[in-house]
């Protein structure tokens, strides 16, 4: 159950687009579409931005983007701001059948 | 309006045991898989454990495997962690969390609580 493999941190500016990888094993995110992505604010609860892999829960602005290739998965945030800056995190089910995270990416809003 | 309250975090020696508690309201509890996962200190997320909707399947992260117990009670929508064998490294905030799908995998949480403490130390 190792976790995933995130960036420790990406950066971008004001109405920029930027990019965070995760990367898994065949034995996650290669073998389900069960990739999801959450963003937390400090000493705030997860919130959930996309699940199974592309879709986003009603509410989460259509800025975040989510794919898939092999063993990786991206979350892609369009048109930055302020309030994106925070920390996201990746998981995946597993053939396990539990769930990993990843180690987390903090993302600045320059 | 789906609520998650976590409660029974403490200050607890190494070795000891804690039980935690999730009550939940807002949604037809029974329906649906819940887990615990545990942010320690200035560290990411870990999930810990995943029970599904009748309580018939129970899941866990090799880190707890053995020393923590997931159960729940559907008759009080409350979700239980019972936690033996504390050590140091179990230190971190533990959230509950609803499973996004009324299935019996756990997949992805739509609603997370506020999170108690665990602190082990002596």
């Amino acid at each position: 159950q190792s976790a995933l493999t995130q960036p420790a941190s990406v950066s971008g500016s004001p109405g920029q687009s930027i990019t965070i990888s995760c990367t898994g094993t065949s034995s996650d995110i290669g073998g389900y579409n069960y990739v999801s992505w959450y963003q937390q604010h400090p000493g705030k609860a997860p919130k959930l931005m996309i699940y199974d892999v592309s879709n986003r829960p009603s509410g989460v602005s259509n800025r975040f983007s989510g794919s898939k290739s092999g063993n990786t998965a991206s979350l892609t945030i369009s048109g930055l701001q302020a309030e994106d800056e925070a920390h996201y995190y990746c998981s995946s089910y597993t053939s396990s059948t539990t769930l990993v995270f990843g180690g987390g990416t903090k993302l600045t809003v320059l | 309006e789906v609520q998650l309250l976590e409660s029974g975090g403490t200050l607890v020696q190494p070795g000891g045991s804690l039980r935690l508690s999730c009550a939940a309201s807002g949604f037809t509890f029974s329906s649906y898989a819940m887990s615990w996962v545990r942010q320690a200190p200035g560290k990411g997320l870990e999930w810990v454990s995943g029970i599904s909707g009748s309580g018939g399947s129970t899941y866990y992260a090799d880190s707890v495997k053995g020393r923590f117990t997931i159960s729940r009670d559907n008759s009080k929508n409350t979700l239980y962690l019972q936690m033996n064998s504390l050590r140091a490294e179990d230190t971190a905030v533990y959230y509950c969390a609803k499973d996004l799908r009324g299935t019996a995998m756990v997949t992805v949480f739509d609603y997370w609580g506020q999170g108690t403490l665990v602190t082990v130390s002596s």
